[in-house]
């Protein structure tokens, strides 16, 4: 069955590093979300990307992140500048019609 | 105001018995859809359930029963037959229309289901 994938599953970086978490959809999904689950918390949305743009952004999605599709497969996640507060578990989710939406399995960030 | 509700933080649960996990929402749209999501320990959201707001039946999948009452906009998982690895965080999920006209799934707290031998 596919699956979307996500690497790493792991990162440690230190404050005001750069961080750039990678996903590969679904072959034939076309709309594709980040979320952030700090721990012991819920699933909150980050940004929605459809057609190679964003579609929709939380306030949580500041100028430090951004998000691209640099080579028509993978869908990446970017923090420009790590804070303490960043730290979380961050999953790709992606969607064929807008409907469903399927997860990976998430990459743990600790910044430090 | 919370706009997905899961009053329960834990439950616990007897091997082979039926468990019910509670979910109201809040939403002035029309069409909008439920999830169920389980997270076991080692992170991964797993898909569990889906009901559109159209759908006139509950949904089912497998041992996962929906029980939607639209009216009372409650949304609450079964899950019969419980087995040790149901154990699990358990988030209730609505598909909320954005205002740049993409979707986006609001969680809930969640509930841990904890299922004893």
């Amino acid at each position: 069955e596919p699956e979307v994938t996500q690497t790493p599953s792991h990162q440690v970086t230190q404050m005001g590093q750069e961080v750039i978490l990678r996903c590969v959809p679904i072959s034939n999904h076309l709309y594709f979300y980040w979320y952030r689950q700090i721990l012991g918390q819920k699933v909150e949305f980050l940004v929605s990307f459809y057609n190679n743009e964003i579609s929709e952004k939380s306030e949580i999605f500041d100028d430090q992140f951004s998000v691209e599709r640099p080579d028509g497969s993978n869908f990446t996640l970017k923090i420009r500048s790590t804070k303490l507060e960043d730290s979380a578990m961050y999953f790709c989710a992606t969607s064929e019609r807008g409907h469903e939406q399927y997860f990976g399995p998430g990459t743990r960030l600790t910044v430090t | 105001a919370q706009k997905i509700t899961q009053t329960q933080p834990g439950m616990f649960v007897q091997e082979k018995e039926a468990v019910t996990l509670d979910c109201t929402y809040d939403t002035s749209d029309q069409s909008y859809g439920l999830f169920w999501y389980k997270q076991p320990s080692s992170g991964e959201m797993i898909f569990l359930i889906y009901q559109g707001s159209y759908d006139e039946q509950n949904a089912t999948e497998g041992r996962y029963s929906l029980n939607f009452q639209k009216a009372r906009k409650s949304a609450n998982l079964v899950i019969s037959a419980s087995q040790l690895g149901d154990s699990a965080m358990y988030f209730c999920a609505m598909r909320e229309r954005t205002q740049g006209g993409s979707e986006k799934l609001v969680f809930g707290k969640g509930t841990k289901l904890t299922v004893n031998p």
